[in-house]
């Protein structure tokens, strides 16, 4: 079957760097994003990673290891808009988007 | 506004009673998602069009769900003789689907909050 797991919530200070994982089994793969979504709005695009490596966006960066069919979220120099869940993704081999429950990321001052 | 749109944002039914949830997409993109969102959970797929052609609708939970897209913009998602079980978000999504995988990154609604009662 095919699977995404993620932490359902985690909790970081302000400022601070915090580290959300997902691990992912699917029928075939053809990337990997990442999406945040604030309570009672759309998930918003936050990146796509199909090659191994890191790909940094800002105060963001997205990692993904193919072979171990893994990927994290980065998120530095936290703020309190950051607050949010991150909702990872995997695109299987049908082109269609197998998503996680979603890890909710609470930031305290 | 150039983004999703879909109306209406909150919509309170009766169980037994027939819904219709639309979704605008972004213009010119030629595929179109919807999802339905429970609490907490990530968006779980229910049915993909390209263009006016419905190409998978296997999330679709059973035949009480239907979804159309007649002119290959608007889509309305109709569900008959609503069930408490089908409160959840639907989230509507677009992309440009031009087969190039970043530029199909899908472009989320806000989503219509469906209670059931």
């Amino acid at each position: 079957g095919q699977n995404i797991d993620q932490p359902t919530e985690m909790t970081a200070t302000e400022g601070a760097i915090v580290q959300i994982n997902c691990t992912y089994q699917t029928s075939g793969f053809n990337g990997l994003f990442w999406y945040q979504q604030h309570a009672g709005e759309a998930p918003t695009f936050l990146s796509y990673n199909v090659l191994d490596g890191l790909e940094e966006k800002g105060r963001f960066s997205s990692f993904l290891s193919r072979s171990k069919g893994y990927s994290y979220l980065l998120l530095k120099e936290l703020q309190m808009k950051d607050s949010a869940s991150y909702l990872c993704a995997a695109l299987d081999s049908n082109y269609q988007l197998i998503w996680g429950a979603g890890t909710k990321l609470i930031i305290k001052p | 506004g150039a983004g999703v749109s879909q109306s209406p944002r909150y919509k309170v039914a009766k169980r037994g009673q027939d819904v219709a949830l639309r979704c605008d997409p972004i213009s010119g993109h030629v595929s179109l998602f919807w999802y339905q969102q429970a609490l907490g959970q990530g968006p779980e797929f229910l049915t993909y069009f390209q263009n006016e052609a419905q190409l998978d609708k296997s999330g679709l939970p059973s035949d009480r769900f239907f979804a159309e897209r007649p002119e290959g913009s608007v889509s309305t998602l109709k569900i008959q003789r609503t069930q408490q079980e089908d409160s959840a978000v639907y989230l509507c999504a677009s992309s440009l689907g031009d087969g190039q995988i970043l530029t199909d990154t899908q472009y989320f609604g806000p989503g219509t909050r469906l209670t059931v009662l």
